[in-house]
């Protein structure tokens, strides 16, 4: 039974620069949510797909977007990058919406 | 809005002995979820426990066990005969009941360390 995964593992960009991240829900999940965790700080929520709309967002920009796939899959994007966007950024699939959500091992970015 | 407080950064644990860890949430809603996330080095996040907000009765899983007060908005986990392994950033977290309202608010964690 595969679990949440992500990729890529590690990402170096550059201040201005887009960035695309993405994740495979755990087998038979068809949720995703994105959470961004800053260094020695909680997740937060970025947004959540479900039937591939964006059914919920958190307190962010514009510039962080997404997009969920007919396999439930799902991109995270983020557009003019700043020094501030540099965390680890996990994803996490449930069935259903409001079904206990697994997380992937997130793809730490790094802006410079 | 929902907040929770992790009001210890750090604990520590001598190996086979017993520790709680410490949580409190804030919240005017009735119908809610807590969990426990365990966050070893490795980064990934993998949950330890789950609490309904209308069961009574306190969830157990193997050695982790919770003690979940409703009225002081309260919710500790306890960890027996902690193992090495159990070294890991320990994240309370809530959700609302509320059909519309999915995302997850997580404390800022607190580092356990057990010793050998």
């Amino acid at each position: 039974d595969a679990g949440v995964t992500q990729s890529p593992t590690h990402l170096i960009k550059t201040r201005g620069q887009q960035v695309t991240l993405r994740c495979s829900p755990k087998s038979g999940h068809d949720t995703v949510s994105w959470y961004q965790q800053a260094l020695g700080q909680g997740p937060q929520f970025i947004f959540q797909y479900y039937e591939e709309e964006e059914r919920q967002r958190g307190n962010f920009p514009d510039r962080f977007s997404g997009h969920q796939f007919p396999n439930y899959s799902s991109e995270l994007n983020v557009n003019a990058l700043l020094l501030g966007d540099s965390a680890l950024y996990l994803c996490a699939s449930s069935l259903r919406q409001r079904e206990t959500q697994y997380f992937g091992p997130g793809t730490r970015l790094l802006v410079l | 809005a929902q907040t929770v407080t992790q009001s210890q950064p750090e604990m520590s644990v001598q190996e086979a002995e017993t520790v709680t860890l410490s949580c409190t949430y804030d919240t005017s809603e009735s119908d809610y979820y807590l969990f426990w996330y365990k966050q070893p080095p490795s980064r990934q996040m993998i949950l330890v426990i789950r609490q309904e907000a209308y069961k009574q009765q306190n969830a157990t899983e193997n050695r982790f066990s919770v003690n979940f007060q409703k009225a002081a908005k309260s919710f500790s986990l306890k960890i027996s005969d902690s193992q090495l392994g159990d070294a890991a950033m320990y994240f309370c977290a809530y959700r609302s009941g509320s059909y519309n309202n999915n995302d997850m608010r997580f404390g800022a964690g607190t580092r356990l360390t057990v010793k050998p």
